[in-house]
């Protein structure tokens, strides 16, 4: 399995919004509804962000948000917070419990 | 809340073997749990799965026939046993919980793979 496709960076301005992809295949994301995304800040464990595609852990702020169209992912983050600086993965369920991770955006707030 | 624990990293030889633990802590009710690696300044990777009871585990193609994944729900502990170790396999191990996403992540345990 290769690894999900997501641009290695993306930024914007405190309180814009910024928009990551993660492109897969109908393997992987196209044919599965169990698309994750994690924040991960430097020397952190990750943490779970979106589950589900568009789904929302509690104490998950709702400026960040996911969706699904075909075989890509994305992820919103609206209303751009300095703490939102992080690196963000996707993740999907491949079938036959395999997980597979994009390769990591790194989101700089300018 | 559940709290995730990882030991039993550390400096190994090529060829050599680690066990890694997970241990939770707090409100324990067995689940999925997952080993994700990541070398530090590259991306996370999926490496293992275990399901509540132990009896379904599958492995990511690189570490297919040298890693095994078991778990005892009695210590609330999952373990990853790694054997005939590569350098390639030099990574933060992380546990996580959950099938399809890990919704509690341990901190994580350094393994390096260096003659």
């Amino acid at each position: 399995q290769s690894a999900l496709t997501q641009p290695p960076s993306a930024s914007g301005s405190p309180g814009q919004s910024v928009t990551i992809s993660c492109t897969g295949t109908s393997g992987d994301i196209g044919g599965q509804k169990y698309v994750s995304w994690y924040q991960q800040h430097p020397g952190k464990a990750p943490k779970l962000m979106i589950y589900e595609v568009i789904k929302r852990p509690s104490g998950v702020p709702d400026r960040f948000s996911g969706s699904k169209s075909g075989n890509t992912a994305s992820l919103t983050v609206s209303g751009l917070q300095a703490e939102d600086e992080a690196d963000y993965y996707c993740s999907s369920y491949a079938g036959s419990n395999n997980l597979i991770f994009g390769g990591g955006t790194r989101l700089t707030v300018l | 809340e559940v709290q995730l624990v990882e030991s039993g990293g550390g400096l190994v030889q090529p060829g050599g073997s680690l066990r890694l633990s997970c241990a939770a802590s707090g409100s324990y009710s067995p689940y999925w749990m997952q080993w994700v690696r990541q070398v530090p300044g590259k991306g996370l990777v999926w490496v293992s799965c275990i399901d509540s009871d132990g009896g379904t585990t599958n492995y990511a193609d690189s570490v297919k026939g040298r890693f095994t994944i078991s778990r005892d729900n009695a210590k609330n502990t999952v373990y990853l046993q790694m054997n005939s170790l590569r350098v390639e396999d030099t990574a933060v191990y992380f546990c996580g919980r959950g099938w399809a996403a890990m919704d509690v992540w341990g901190q994580g345990t350094t393994v390096t793979v260096s003659s």
